[in-house]
């Protein structure tokens, strides 16, 4: 089992509609990452939480600590939203400095 | 922050060269990570790159076969050498400032042929 595991693998959406996308992870953590990348390879962070929610735009980005899971929102998706979405955690049992990458989920808005 | 500048951004290589992938960062950072990202795959740490000492190997990769360096706070490079088809993937840098963000470069897709 992965320590870091998300879902759906793949997801297909229709340009507004809402988009969740979840990670749920096994170790103890200090912080946990979504990242987007597009198709060049490029990783931008879009959230890093330690706990509680956060919004940027149209994304939302919350983790309940107690349950170990987190879950990526994106209202009224727009074909530019397509890309992959990884969820990364930072473990305390490594050094600090130490990613866990989840496989990543593709997202497909269409028009 | 930091922001890291990577290239080349894409190579076609010929099997049995060797191609070296570059990261420049605009701040001094703690440390640099190089990963692999095979496709339909998530992201693989080969090694940690640290300044004025030798790079950390992850289980599965060997020095012979990616040699990294990193001479200063700023910059890192590693090379993939003795390429083979296997060795198509994204090559990604990523650097840690020593607090919680997450920084990488851009992305260096890998094709050998």
């Amino acid at each position: 089992k992965n320590e870091v595991e998300q879902s759906p693998q793949n997801l297909t959406a229709q340009e507004g509609e809402f988009i969740t996308i979840n990670c749920s992870y096994s170790v103890g953590i200090s912080a946990l990452h979504w990242l987007q990348q597009h198709p060049g390879g490029g990783i931008v962070s879009l959230f890093m939480l330690s706990s509680g929610k956060k919004k940027h735009g149209r994304l939302i980005a919350t983790i309940n600590i107690q349950e170990k899971h987190s879950s990526l929102h994106i209202t009224a998706s727009h074909p530019r939203d397509s890309a992959v979405y990884i969820c990364a955690v930072r473990s305390v049992e490594t050094s600090g400095s130490r990613l866990t990458f989840g496989e990543g989920t593709q997202l497909t808005v269409n028009p | 922050s930091a922001v890291i500048s990577q290239k080349p951004s894409r190579d076609i290589c010929q099997r049995g060269t060797s191609l070296t992938i570059q990261c420049q960062v605009d701040s001094q950072v703690t440390m640099m990570f190089w990963y692999r990202q095979q496709p339909g795959q998530s992201l693989t740490l080969i090694a940690t790159a640290n300044q004025g000492s030798e790079a950390t190997y992850e289980s599965g990769f060997v020095i012979d076969k990616f040699p990294i360096s990193r001479p200063n706070l700023t910059f890192s490079t590693l090379t993939v050498s003795n390429m083979s088809p296997e060795d198509s993937s994204i090559y990604l840098c990523s650097a840690w400032t020593g607090g919680w963000e997450a920084f990488f470069g851009q992305g260096t897709r890998l094709t050998v042929v």
